[in-house]
């Protein structure tokens, strides 16, 4: 199994109050990636990065930001959590981003948002 | 964007019997295909994926899928179902950002597969 932490496994917040989640890799893949899960939804992705200190937006990135000051961790943070922002977060890694290249997870942040 | 639709949200099938989930993908370009599997509280795992050098594809854990150009399908089966295959998959297409040049998946709205005893 690729070495990949999710902190924290489960949190539980109030409305409009900051939240950071972090990924931490010891594979030094390039690639990282923050997806959450809802039902009916699938994954969708929030934010990657492709390197350090280089980071995109994904599919579903509103009240999100994200920052990799290193190669092993990736934090995404909710400047102000919203109950909508309840989900299953995943971060995943990949070495190269080549399309045909599988992406390995984590085990998820369950994050509720009261 | 390419995008996938997965056929049923729940899909029951008996021990012993035939498993068939649906995937059907929009592309004008040949995609590149995965299905993951999410075992309850677990991350996703690659099942198997498709790479253009065979249409019939196996995976692990006895999966296969066959990649269907003229259907625009690449539906996942296992001949005989067993108890350890519950669990929820997705079928899942590669997508190229135009920001920094990456590929990144887009995932179907996944299907959990129930064996019943």
């Amino acid at each position: 199994d690729a070495g990949i932490t999710q902190s924290p496994r489960h949190k539980v917040t109030e409305t409009g109050t900051p939240v950071t989640l972090r990924c931490h890799q010891t594979e030094n893949h390039r690639y990282m990636y923050w997806y959450r899960q809802d039902p009916g939804h699938g994954l969708r992705l929030i934010h990657y990065s492709y390197g350090v200190k280089d980071t995109d937006k994904g599919e579903v990135s509103d009240g999100y930001s994200v920052s990799r000051s290193k190669t092993e961790d990736f934090l995404l943070t909710l400047e102000s959590a919203t109950s909508s922002q309840t989900s299953v977060y995943f971060c995943a890694i990949s070495e190269t981003g080549t399309p045909n290249e599988k992406l390995f997870f984590g085990s998820g942040t369950q994050l509720s948002v009261l | 964007a390419q995008s996938v639709t997965q056929l049923g949200s729940h899909v029951s099938v008996s021990e012993g019997a035939l498993v068939l989930l649906r995937c059907n993908y929009s592309s004008s370009v040949p995609p590149y295909l995965f299905w993951y599997v999410q075992y309850p509280n677990q991350g996703l795992q690659l099942l198997l994926k498709y790479t253009s050098a065979a249409t019939l594809v196996k995976g692990i854990n006895g999966f296969e899928a066959e990649f269907k150009k003229s259907e625009t399908s690449f539906h996942l089966t296992k001949p005989s179902a067993h108890m350890s295959d519950a669990a929820e998959y997705f079928c899942a297409v590669g997508n190229l950002y135009s920001g920094a040049g990456s590929y990144q998946l887009t995932f179907g709205k996944g299907t959990k597969l129930s064996v019943i005893p």
